[in-house]
């Protein structure tokens, strides 16, 4: 079956500007996970939703938020960009309901190849 | 300091090595063990998966929980140049809303040479 999808996959911004990122999870996973990745802080937890309601969030500033459509599909976006925005940030989709233990969800979070983002 | 701490290398050895990487961690709410590889450009991809503490096998891959020590490891036997990559491993707590939430180490650069 398809994986993650992200797009764009590359884009390049300047500061001050805005930008959406987004992601189309894996079918029938309903939980659609964010992270940014930067050499010098590793992959970082931005925030969670299932079923169209944001269910956990990271330690990250207003101006990052995001959203769930009924189809599970994700966007991410970013608002007033900053240097230090420049980074990869990964989408990642799982089946997300019950109890992880349950033999319909191990937990696995299964990544897509994600966006690079670079600020000017 | 960080929840999760993984000495990010470089780390090189000849095709055939036995490879060790590891993670300490400080939060006792994790349940859950994973390591991740990912390959340049790529996304990460789950390589093995433990709840609590133990040991699980698969294939050349061996991963080990030490719940009282805080301590994860994985062991690569038989290593292959195709098994360059960087190495991550994740934690997660139990229960609640998590699952989605990983707190992720540094990452471990891992060469093989043939």
């Amino acid at each position: 079956k398809a994986g993650v999808t992200q797009t764009p996959r590359y884009l390049i911004k300047t500061r001050g500007q805005q930008v959406t990122l987004s992601c189309s999870p894996i079918s029938g996973h309903r939980s659609v996970s964010w992270y940014q990745q930067t050499p010098g802080q590793g992959l970082q937890f931005l925030f969670e939703y299932f079923s169209e309601t944001q269910r956990n969030k990271g330690n990250f500033p207003g101006r990052f938020s995001g959203r769930q459509f009924s189809n599970s599909r994700s966007e991410m976006n970013v608002s007033t960009l900053e240097l230090g925005d420049s980074a990869l940030y990964l989408c990642a989709s799982s089946f997300g309901g019950g109890l992880i233990a349950s033999p319909a969800n191990t937990g696995e979070l299964f990544f897509g190849e994600g966006s690079r983002l670079t600020v000017l | 300091q960080k929840e999760v701490e993984q000495d990010p290398g470089p780390l090189s050895v000849p095709e055939g090595a036995i490879v060790s990487l590891n993670c300490t961690y400080s939060n006792s709410a994790f349940q859950y063990f994973m390591w991740y590889r990912q390959y340049s450009r790529k996304g990460p991809e789950l390589l093995m998966y433990t709840y609590s503490s133990g040991n699980k096998e698969d294939g050349r891959f061996t991963a080990q929980v030490d719940k009282s020590s805080k301590y994860i490891s994985l062991f690569i036997r038989d290593s292959q140049p195709s098994d360059s990559a960087t190495y991550l491993c994740a934690m997660r707590s139990a229960g609640g809303t998590s699952y989605g939430k990983l707190t992720f180490g540094q990452g471990t650069i891992l060469t093989v040479h043939p």
